[in-house]
């Protein structure tokens, strides 16, 4: 399976764009790159999702570069609510349910 | 309203014991799925169900068991077999495509004393 490196934190002041980044060199042709979060001791959230054209919807924007080894997830005017671990997750080729998350990025928004 | 319900939020239980986890879904979803969390820790995945009466272990299944008796609900039982027990476990739904996107319960926090 396809696995996914992200920085263990990042900063980012509020009302500033957040930009989190995701590394998957190996990701398969037809495996889709995943975005969710996560709020301290809630269940993740879902974010947004893409195969290889960039998406946009009201909560975010995901850029996925050309060659798809990596992709970056925008929060355009992050709050202090968007403080979560975000996690990056690529699908399982050819059908598993497996998805794995890793430990993600915290993202600590700060007034 | 729709959604994944867990019961309950807090749950205390002695070593030894059995203990069985809710979760209920009304999404009309076919799969589901339980994860452990540890602190500061990613999900790991226990068990999932892709269709009623069918249940595949995920990574870490040694000392849990399942049941799918019916589309809305997956519980978990955490057996005293489990070595570490204490946790937050996550159960989600989703539909069967392998490509969609999964929808996670509040979770319910075990303690084991």
């Amino acid at each position: 399976d396809a696995k996914t490196t992200q920085p263990t934190s990042m900063d980012c002041a509020e009302g500033r764009a957040a930009n989190l980044p995701c590394n998957h060199s190996t990701i398969s042709g037809n495996e889709y790159v995943y975005w969710y979060r996560q709020i301290h001791s809630q269940g993740p959230q879902y974010i947004i999702h893409g195969l290889k054209n960039n998406e946009t919807n009201e909560m975010a924007s995901l850029i996925i570069t050309e060659d798809r080894k990596s992709s970056t997830l925008i929060l355009p005017h992050a709050t202090l609510r968007d403080t979560a671990v975000y996690y990056c997750i690529v699908r399982p080729h050819g059908g598993g349910f497996k998805t794995i998350f890793g430990a993600g990025t915290r993202l600590f928004v700060k007034a | 309203d729709g959604g994944i319900t867990q019961s309950p939020k807090y749950l205390f239980r002695k070593e030894g014991q059995n203990v069985t986890l809710s979760c209920e879904q009304n999404l009309n979803h076919d799969a589901m799925y339980w994860y452990r969390q540890d602190p500061g820790q990613g999900l790991r995945l226990i068990y999932y169900s892709q269709i009623v009466n069918d249940f595949q272990k995920g990574d870490i299944a040694e000392g849990y068991s399942v049941s799918r008796e019916k589309k809305e609900s997956f519980p978990l039982t955490v057996t005293s077999a489990q070595k570490n027990p204490t946790a937050f476990y996550l159960c989600a739904s989703g539909l069967a495509a392998a490509t969609d996107t999964q929808y996670f319960g509040p979770g319910t926090r075990l303690t084991v004393l």
